[in-house]
């Protein structure tokens, strides 16, 4: 079956710390992504890569990068946390768009 | 910029009833890709059901079904027999940028009871 892991289920952080975020996939998928989902705004993108080394902004990418250095792992980097970045993080990997994109369990972060 | 809208507020559901959980879009590509997601309260977010812009069938998985009225730009889901794990929200999505990028409506609640 297939799978995206995400390193930490929940995750507690103070104010100016640098967060790392980490996703694993075993499908050799292209496309990873990393969303932040908040009580009534949904799912927004953050970033996304389409290949080793490579990656795009999402719609919400201020006070983010991210890091690709290999095909299977997609790492999101908080440089200095802060209390608006408490969040849920999904991380997602997709090939052929018929059979979805696949989705992490989550990391629920809070930076006090 | 690509739009989804799911307007229903919370819904209760019985058990065994069928339901729908409307969703439009707005977009002007021509190629694109329609998902509905189920998130239960567990938190993972699990693929339900997929419409490519050019299948000119509707989708069909099962019990979930995609009602996929292009002109409308509409593709609702109906869920047939409800039952109590159907109990979730549950998510809207189009793809874009040639499929590269997936956009998220602000999703709905369904309880369904017994």
């Amino acid at each position: 079956d297939v799978k995206v892991t995400q390193s930490s289920r929940y995750l507690v952080k103070r104010t100016g710390e640098k967060v790392f975020l980490e996703c694993v996939q075993d499908m050799d998928h292209e496309n990873m992504f990393w969303y932040r989902q908040d009580p009534g705004l949904g799912l927004r993108l953050i970033y996304f890569s389409y290949d080793v080394k490579m990656k795009e902004k999402g719609d919400i990418p201020e006070g983010y990068s991210v890091s690709r250095e290999k095909k299977e792992r997609f790492s999101l980097i908080l440089e200095s946390a802060s209390t608006n970045q408490t969040s849920m993080y999904l991380c997602a990997s997709s090939l052929p768009p018929e059979n979805g994109y696949t989705f992490g369990s989550g990391t629920r972060l809070t930076v006090v | 910029a690509q739009k989804i809208t799911q307007t229903q507020p919370g819904m209760f559901v019985q058990e065994k009833e069928a339901v729908t959980l409307d969703c439009t879009y707005d977009t002007s590509d021509q190629s694109y890709g329609l998902f509905w997601y189920k998130q239960p309260s567990s938190g993972e977010m699990i693929f339900l059901i997929y419409q490519g812009s050019y299948d000119e069938q509707n989708a069909t998985e099962g019990r979930y079904s995609l009602n996929f009225q292009k002109a409308r730009k509409s593709a609702n889901l109906v869920i047939s027999a409800s039952q109590l794990g159907d109990s979730a929200m549950y998510f809207c999505a189009m793809s874009y940028y040639g499929n590269n990028r997936l956009a998220f409506g602000k999703g709905n609640q369904v309880v369904v009871i017994p």
